[in-house]
C-alpha cells in the first residue's frame, strides 16, 4: 500500500513563528499536494509539485511556501504563522492520471 | 471547465437505512470519477472509483455508477451502519496534468443507532 506520512498529527504554534509541515510518500509518486481543510469550505489547494524542485501555486498560496528537494518529501512552510492559518492540513501524492493518496492530516492551531 | 457539485449536508440516517449522496459533474473531456471518505480526525481515503461511462465502482457495500448521459456519480448504500459516519467527497480527474483532481465540498453523514 502507498503510504503518505505527515510528521505531526497535532501542532500548536505561536503567531509569527516559522512552521514546517513535512510529508513523505514511499511509492515514487511524481505529484504531491498540500491542501487545507476548513469547515464549510471543503478542500482548498495551497501548492502542488509535479517533480523535484518544481512547484506550482494552487488556489490559496498566500502566506505559504513549499520545498521539494527530494522526490519523496514535500514540505509546507508557513513563514510567519497567523491565527487565520489555524486549520487541518492534508498532504497527498499521485501518479499521473490516477487518484490521490492522502496522509492522515496535521491539525495546526496558531495561538 | 471542470467542477463537481454534491449534495449539501449534513445527512442524518438511522442504522440500516438506505443512503444516497448525489454528485454531478462538469468536465471538458472523459474524466475518471471518485468517491473519497474521511473518518473523524483522519485524512481522506479512496472509497471507490469508475474510469469510464457505465462503470460501477463498489467497495464496503457502497456503489456508484458513472452515468455520462446525466453527468452523475451518485453514491449509494443499501443499509448504513454507525461506522459509516464520515464526510464523503465526490471528485473527478480530468486525465491531464499533475493537478487533475477536482473535489466537491463534501457531505457529512451521521448514522444513529
Amino acid at each position: 500500500d502507498v503510504k503518505v506520512t505527515q510528521s505531526s498529527r497535532y501542532l500548536v504554534k505561536r503567531t509569527g513563528e516559522k512552521v514546517f509541515l513535512e510529508c513523505v510518500q514511499d511509492m515514487d509518486h511524481e505529484n504531491m499536494f498540500w491542501y487545507r481543510q476548513d469547515p464549510g469550505l471543503g478542500l482548498r489547494l495551497i501548492y502542488f509539485s509535479y517533480d523535484v524542485k518544481m512547484k506550482e501555486k494552487g488556489d490559496i498560496p498566500e502566506g505559504y511556501s513549499v520545498s521539494r528537494e527530494k522526490k519523496e518529501r514535500f514540505s509546507l512552510i508557513l513563514e510567519s504563522a497567523s491565527t487565520n492559518q489555524t486549520s487541518m492540513y492534508l498532504c497527498a501524492s499521485s501518479l499521473w492520471q490516477d487518484g490521490y493518496t492522502f496522509g492522515s492530516g496535521t491539525r495546526l492551531t496558531v495561538v | 471547465g471542470n467542477s463537481v457539485t454534491q449534495m449539501e449536508g449534513p445527512v442524518t440516517l438511522s442504522e440500516e437505512a438506505f443512503l444516497t449522496i448525489n454528485c454531478t459533474y462538469t468536465a471538458t473531456g472523459y474524466p475518471s470519477l471518485f468517491w473519497y471518505v474521511q473518518y473523524p480526525g483522519e485524512g481522506l481515503q479512496l472509497l471507490l472509483k469508475a474510469t469510464k461511462a457505465d462503470d460501477k465502482g463498489s467497495n464496503k457495500g457502497f456503489e456508484a455508477t458513472y452515468r455520462k448521459e446525466t453527468t452523475s456519480f451518485h453514491l449509494e448504500k443499501g443499509s448504513v451502519q454507525v461506522s459509516d459516519s464520515a464526510v464523503y467527497f465526490c471528485a473527478l480527474s480530468d486525465q491531464g496534468g499533475a493537478n487533475n483532481l477536482f473535489f466537491g465540498t463534501g457531505t457529512r453523514l451521521t448514522v444513529i443507532p
